[in-house]
């Protein structure tokens, strides 16, 4: 089963506006990542964030890190255009393993 | 120094054809992740390879499909006696040397394989 399952698995919200998508996961990590695809393209990388991190930020891109809930955030906040794509978190199965597990994906649409 | 390189970007096989994909990682990466998406889906983990070595193959189909990544030239995704139900897009991304969990993948942009 995947190990990481995004919410919403769509959503669509007007330029300018922010938004927040959800990641939740089953095992212990070391890190969690989030990834961008546009539409017919390969994954791009945004952030990562460490287990004993809490909160990343990385220009218009906040991320947050709950792991005794098992659940990271992603926030992008002054939303435009370019941002329409899905994102998808991935993480790792925890200690010694370098295998990454990616979420669903949630397909964001920013409309102009 | 370019990227992660896939080839073909699109290849249709007739049912019970080969089909070989081929991805050349970045300069100086020597890990290798093949991951297969089905549309409107996320990726699925098939194989994790190093040099000469396949470290984890638990997504990957015990049968028709292998994966190699030898000490010299690209990594090859080999699908034997395509299937309708392989039809997809293959990923390949790589990472440099790095501690469990840590590295930062660099994908290419993909393989898409289509079964007639």
């Amino acid at each position: 089963s995947q190990q990481g399952e995004e919410d919403p698995q769509a959503l669509s919200i007007q330029e300018g506006e922010n938004a927040t998508m959800n990641c939740s996961y089953k095992t212990s990590i070391n890190n969690l990542q989030w990834y961008r695809q546009n539409s017919g393209r390969g994954l791009v990388h945004l952030i990562l964030i460490r287990s004993n991190e809490r909160e990343k930020h990385s220009g218009r891109l906040r991320v947050t890190l709950d792991t005794s809930k098992k659940s990271s955030s992603l926030l992008i906040t002054a939303s435009r255009a370019a941002d329409t794509a899905s994102y998808f978190c991935a993480t790792d199965g925890g200690t010694g393993t370098y295998k990454y597990i990616f979420g669903t994906g949630t397909r964001l649409k920013v409309l102009a | 120094n370019a990227g992660v390189m896939q080839n073909p970007r699109h290849l249709v096989r007739r049912r019970g054809q080969e089909a070989r994909l081929r991805c050349s990682p970045m300069k100086g990466h020597s890990h290798v992740y093949w991951y297969r998406q089905l549309p409107e889906e996320g990726l699925k983990f098939m194989v994790y390879l190093q040099k000469e070595n396949i470290i984890d193959e638990s997504g990957m189909p015990k049968e028709r499909f292998s994966a190699e990544f030898p000490k010299e030239g690209p990594s090859i995704l080999r699908i034997q006696q395509v299937v309708r139900g392989d039809s997809a897009a293959y990923f390949c991304a790589s990472s440099p040397q790095g501690a469990p969990g840590a590295n930062v993948l660099t994908f290419g942009a993909g393989s898409r394989l289509t079964v007639l």
